[in-house]
């Protein structure tokens, strides 16, 4: 358990419909990074929050968005989604913005849309 | 583009054998590289990681070869065990773009006892 807890561990819902993940990092972690790993594609770098604030950008599209709260969970919203967002969608954490390697993953939460 | 390439979805390898994931990548701008475990239903941990001033690096049963030239990396696991059945997926990112890691598909190994 690397506890970093993400909610709902599966989502299944509709193609153009809006939806949201969410992410509590380990106890005294600061940092949260969001990553989508699609089928047949290996991880990729969606977004990054320190402290509440928007760290570093990488493939996310503009549909979606995240922002990290005061008590510093994180949430990722997904919005007019499409098939091609079916994927399995993690969150992360660590103390100071870090590389994935000093990173602790959650367990994923997995999306399908129809 | 996939510049990370984990050409085999799968290995099956017997229990005290030698498991050997491979590993290519195009960028040759890539000077770090990494290795993650995942086990199903939960998230990737890291394993052993090397920079390209090095061809080889060792931790424990986990040994990971680098062959600039080639473009090709490895992690060979000696003795394999059951526990290690999992998902391996090969990283790679330059220098100062820690969060621009490029992961691969990944490697199911399986290690029947």
């Amino acid at each position: 358990d690397s506890g970093v807890t993400q909610t709902p561990k599966h989502l299944i819902t509709a193609t153009g419909q809006r939806v949201t993940l969410r992410c509590s990092p380990r106890s005294g972690d600061l940092s949260v990074y969001w990553y989508q790993q699609s089928l047949d594609q290996g991880l990729q770098f969606l977004i990054q929050y320190y402290n509440g604030e928007e760290r570093a950008k990488g493939n996310i599209l503009e549909r979606f968005s995240a922002q990290q709260f005061p008590d510093l969970h994180s949430e990722l919203n997904l919005s007019s989604l499409e098939l091609g967002d079916s994927a399995l969608y993690f969150c992360a954490s660590s103390v100071a913005p870090a590389g994935p390697e000093t990173q602790y993953f959650g367990p994923g939460t997995r999306l399908l849309v129809l | 583009d996939q510049q990370v390439k984990q050409n085999s979805p799968s290995l099956s390898v017997q229990e005290g054998r030698i498991s050997i994931l491979n590993c290519d990548y195009t960028n040759s701008m890539f000077d770090y590289f990494l290795w993650y475990k995942k086990y199903p239903a939960e998230g990737p941990t890291f394993l052993i990681s090397i920079s390209s001033i090095k061809d080889k690096n060792e931790d424990g049963r986990f040994t990971v070869f680098l062959n600039k030239s080639a473009k090709h990396l490895s992690l060979h696991i000696v003795p394999s065990q059951p526990g290690d059945s999992a998902v391996y997926f090969c990283a790679a990112r330059v220098t100062g773009g820690y969060q621009k890691v490029t992961f691969g598909t990944g490697t199911k190994l399986q290690v029947i006892p």
